[in-house]
């Protein structure tokens, strides 16, 4: 079974510090993703990696980074975070066989709450 | 830019009932997938049933069957014989067909998902 984890289910960070959110996969999936989920608006794609070190934005990336040093692992960052971003984080993974696109594996997300 | 609705905020049902669940969804691709997925209370979102839009065939997992009409832009989740299980947020996904690997259209769009209550 495909497994994809997140370092933390419960965060909470204050106004103006740098917050980290990991997430690891275990399947050697090229590509992996980081959504937030917030009520009536359903999952929004954050930035998403193709491969090692490469990355697009996605939907919403202002305020936020990543970074993907190892396949295995990608993780998001928050400069400077604000109260804007309290809500569930979710990463997910998915292979990627030549022409073809598939399904997405989803970590079991991070709730960051920020004062 | 395509766009996934789902209408229903949130729905109830008995248990061992049947319920559908409703999604439209706006594109001007031609080749597609669609997805739904399930994220339990406290739980991880997993993958329900998928559909290429190439398949005039609607697919089937189980007790979960789906109701694609390509024309009307239309992919409705049947849930069978419900069960308490089977309480959870329920999400429509839309995913354009990825043309290489150049073409890096591994990407989901979510409706707002609706939450589903099975009751006993």
């Amino acid at each position: 079974d495909v497994k994809v984890t997140q370092s933390s289910r419960y965060l909470v960070k204050r106004t103006g510090e740098k917050v980290f959110l990991e997430c690891v996969q275990d399947m050697d999936h090229e590509n992996m993703f980081w959504y937030r989920q917030d009520p009536g608006l359903g999952l929004r794609l954050i930035y998403f990696s193709y491969d090692v070190k490469m990355k697009e934005k996605g939907d919403i990336p202002e305020g936020y980074s990543v970074s993907r040093e190892k396949k295995e692992r990608f993780s998001l960052i928050l400069e400077s975070a604000s109260t804007n971003q309290t809500s569930m984080y979710l990463c997910a993974s998915s292979f990627v066989p030549r022409r073809r696109t598939d399904t997405q594996y989803f970590g079991p997300g991070t709730r960051l709450t920020v004062l | 830019a395509q766009t996934v609705t789902q209408s229903q905020p949130e729905m109830s049902v008995q248990e061992a009932e049947t319920v559908t669940l409703s999604c439209t969804y706006d594109t001007s691709e031609n080749n597609y997938y669609l997805f739904w997925y399930k994220q339990p209370p406290s739980r991880q979102m997993i993958l329900v049933i998928r559909q290429e839009a190439y398949k005039q065939q609607n697919a089937t997992e189980n007790r979960f069957s789906v109701n694609f009409q390509k024309a009307a832009k239309s992919f409705s989740l049947k849930i069978s014989d419900s069960q308490l299980g089977d309480t959870a947020m329920y999400f429509c996904a839309f995913m354009k067909h990825g043309l290489g690997t150049t073409e890096y259209g591994n990407k989901l769009v979510f409706g707002a998902g609706t939450i589903l209550r099975v009751k006993s």
